[in-house]
């Protein structure tokens, strides 16, 4: 099956600072990716979606200008939180869809904010 | 605006009985239905879809989910439940118009040995 990888996996940050996560689709182009937030044994939230060469579009309460998405090509797509908060710590998982029916999920990457 | 419901938050079944995660959809034209399990500090992973055809989809691991369109309903079911089945299990739905999916919040599914 396709698949879609998140780098880093894992990562800390001091809080003020900018963090850029990374979401490739590795064996398929992927025409729209979209970017989830999921809190401890909650839901995921849709943060946004984006369509390669396009502006994102966010969903409702979602800061574009906190969380940058840039989806450059066909394969990848990064998410910036820029000036990180504690209260950004969070989950965040992107994933990807081609021409079919099914999206493809990154295995996510834990953001703490210290 | 569309919406799933999973009203089972933990759903705990013995190694080998058969287990059923309830799902309930509502969409305003006809849905894309999936279903996903997660295991801890991991993503997503797909488990089977409705797009059309036969109401009994087959999908991963042994899982099947019925889809009912009277009842709006597309409940993930296993005849004989593994302690490795244990995890997270999300409903999507997605609108044919639209492109995006709405999960529902999730059931826990433990299986004890």
């Amino acid at each position: 099956g396709a698949v879609v990888s998140q780098h880093p996996s894992r990562v800390i940050c001091k809080s003020g600072t900018s963090v850029k996560i990374e979401c490739r689709s590795l064996d398929f182009q992927a025409t729209t990716m979209f970017w989830y937030r999921q809190f401890p044994k909650q839901s995921l939230m849709l943060m946004a979606t984006s369509n390669e060469g396009s502006k994102a579009t966010y969903e409702q309460g979602v800061e574009k200008d906190k969380f940058l998405i840039n989806h450059a090509s066909l394969t990848l797509s990064t998410l910036t939180v820029t000036s990180a908060h504690p209260e950004d710590s969070s989950f965040y998982i992107c994933s990807a869809r081609g021409d079919g029916y099914e999206q493809y999920f990154g295995p996510g990457t834990r953001l703490t904010v210290t | 605006a569309q919406s799933v419901a999973q009203p089972e938050d933990q759903v705990n079944v013995a190694e080998g009985n058969p287990l059923t995660v309830k799902c309930t959809y509502s969409v305003s034209g006809n849905p894309y239905l999936f279903w996903y399990v997660q295991y801890p500090n991991r993503g997503l992973q797909f488990l089977l879809k409705y797009i059309t055809g036969d109401n009994l989809v087959k999908g991963s691991y042994g899982f099947e989910a019925e889809f009912n369109k009277s009842q709006t309903s597309f409940h993930l079911k296993k005849p004989s439940a593994l302690v490795s089945d244990s995890a997270l299990y999300f409903c999507a739905v997605r609108d044919m118009s639209a492109g995006k999916s709405t999960f529902g919040d999730g059931t826990t599914l433990t299986v004890k040995p």
